[in-house]
């Protein structure tokens, strides 16, 4: 069955960096699209990125462009999320999910979420 | 890029009927047919209850069904049981080839 596992959370100061990643199995991985949603304490979804199962396209909410790097690597069935200059507002559970196969057309199946806290 | 607009919260009696409702524009819900809905339990992470505007994974109960007109899709849930108190959310692919999710909609049981 589809598994997808997320880990790299944790406390953070602002303007430092976190890198998470999501552990996926039960799936061909290089033929999916992956996504990252986060959710505030206590608010709602918000897509954050998006990358094609091939790597060749890459999309990101206007609020991390240029801060956030998403990333896979197909060999080790693994998506990352590089998060730089983090700020107090990017405090939320990060979920990793997945795609359809070789088609973006929403996210299918989900891990359970990292909590990323930043903070001083 | 602004969230889908839902309304705060729906509520019934179970067994009833329910409407939750997901306003765009035309650059998403209105444009293209990938609009899904998710239900999350506190707590938890989303589920996948509705894709491609109408469709219902497997596992999924019938009584949950989608829809659209123009730059609104729309969830209902028939026949309401006390299960189905959740946060749910619409989603929606866009002209830019980013997504974008719905503000939320609390479905009480009452």
């Amino acid at each position: 069955q589809v598994q997808l596992v997320e880990s790299g959370g944790g406390v953070v100061q602002p303007g430092r960096s976190l890198r998470l990643s999501c552990a996926a199995s039960g799936f061909t991985f290089s033929n999916h699209g992956m996504h990252w949603v986060r959710q505030a304490p206590g608010k709602g979804l918000e897509w954050v990125a998006l990358i094609w199962y091939d790597g060749s396209n890459k999309y990101y909410v206007d609020s991390v462009k240029g801060r956030f790097t998403i990333s896979r690597d197909n060999s080790k069935n693994t998506l990352y999320l590089e998060m730089n200059s983090l700020r107090p507002e990017d405090t939320a559970v990060y979920y990793c999910a997945r795609d359809w196969e070789m088609s973006t057309r929403g996210l299918q199946h989900w891990g359970q979420g990292t909590l990323v806290t930043v903070s001083s | 890029q602004s969230a889908l607009t839902q309304p705060a919260s729906v509520s019934g009696s179970p067994g009833q009927s329910i409407t939750i409702s997901c306003t765009g524009t035309s650059s998403d819900v209105g444009g293209y047919k990938y609009v899904s809905w998710y239900q999350q339990h506190t707590g938890k992470a989303p589920k996948l209850m509705i894709y491609d505007v109408s469709n219902r994974p497997s596992g999924v109960s019938n009584r949950f069904s989608g829809s659209k007109s123009g730059n609104t899709a729309s969830l209902t849930i028939s026949g309401l049981q006390a299960e189905d108190e959740a946060e749910y959310y619409c989603s929606s692919y866009t002209s830019s080839g980013r997504y974008v999710f719905g503000t939320g909609t609390k479905v009480i049981v009452l």
